[in-house]
C-alpha cells in the first residue's frame, strides 16, 4: 500500500534551524514535493526532489532517500513569517500526488 | 511563474442553493485539474482530478452528482456544487499541472472559501 507520515507540530526559535521529516511508502515513485501552507491560504511549491541528495534553495533545503523512503525540509535561519504548515506529498506511479497530513511549525521569538 | 487563478475568492450562499467555483489557468495549458478540499485545521483532500475533455475521476466517498465537474477546456475547470449544506461549508483549492511540459509541480489557485448557511 500507500502511506506517507510526517510530524503533526514542531517549534522552534527565531533564528535557529529546524528540520521537518517525511517518510513514506509506495511501489511506484516519481518524486517528492514539499509545499507551504499559511492558515487560510492555498499551498505554495517549496521543492521536488526526485534523486537522492541534497538541494538547496536560500534558507531552504530539501533531502530525499529513495532507498529509505525518506525525506526532509530544512529551513534555517527562521522567520517568524515561517509559521506555517509544511506539507509533503510523493507522487506514485500514476502521477498523483499522495499527501502527508501537514507538520504545522510555529516559531516563537 | 505559472498561474491559477480561482473565482470567487468566497462565496456565502444559502441552503439548498447550487454554486459554481471556476478555476483558470493563466500563462500555460493545464492537460490536468485538480479539486481539493480542506476543512479548518485539517489537511487537503483530494476530490477529483480532472483531464481536458474528459469526466472527472472522484476519490471514494465523494459524490459526484453533488460535487459537478467540468473541464471543457485546457485554461477551466469549474466545480458546482449542487444543493449546497451547512457541511459543505468548507475551503475549495483548485490546482493544475501540464504533464506535456515535463513538470511535475501542481500550482495551486488561491482557493475559494465557501459558507453555506
Amino acid at each position: 500500500g500507500q502511506n506517507i507520515d510526517q510530524p503533526t507540530e514542531m517549534t522552534a526559535t527565531e533564528g535557529a534551524i529546524v528540520q521537518i521529516n517525511c517518510t513514506y511508502q509506495t511501489s511506484g515513485f516519481n518524486g517528492l514535493f514539499w509545499y507551504q501552507q499559511h492558515a487560510g491560504e492555498a499551498p505554495t511549491f517549496l521543492s521536488y526532489n526526485v534523486l537522492d541528495g541534497l538541494e538547496e534553495k536560500g534558507r531552504f533545503s530539501s533531502f530525499l532517500s529513495r532507498s529509505k523512503g525518506y525525506s526532509y525540509l530544512l529551513l534555517k535561519e527562521l522567520q517568524m513569517k515561517d509559521s506555517a504548515s509544511y506539507l509533503c506529498a510523493f507522487m506514485d506511479s500514476n502521477y498523483q500526488l499522495i499527501w502527508g497530513a501537514g507538520t504545522k511549525l510555529i516559531i516563537k521569538p | 511563474g505559472a498561474v491559477v487563478s480561482q473565482h470567487p475568492s468566497w462565496v456565502i450562499c444559502k441552503s439548498g442553493t447550487s454554486v459554481k467555483i471556476e478555476c483558470r489557468s493563466l500563462d500555460f495549458q493545464a492537460t490536468t485539474m485538480f479539486w481539493y478540499r480542506q476543512f479548518p485545521k485539517q489537511s487537503l483532500m483530494l476530490m477529483a482530478t480532472s483531464n481536458e475533455g474528459s469526466k472527472a475521476t472522484y476519490e471514494q466517498g465523494v459524490e459526484k452528482d453533488k460535487f459537478l465537474i467540468n473541464h471543457a477546456s485546457l485554461t477551466l475547470s469549474t466545480l458546482t456544487v449542487t444543493s449546497a449544506h451547512p457541511e459543505d461549508s468548507s475551503f475549495y483549492i483548485c490546482s493544475a499541472r501540464d504533464l506535456t511540459s515535463g513538470i511535475y509541480e501542481q500550482y495551486f489557485g488561491p482557493g475559494t472559501r465557501l459558507t453555506v448557511t
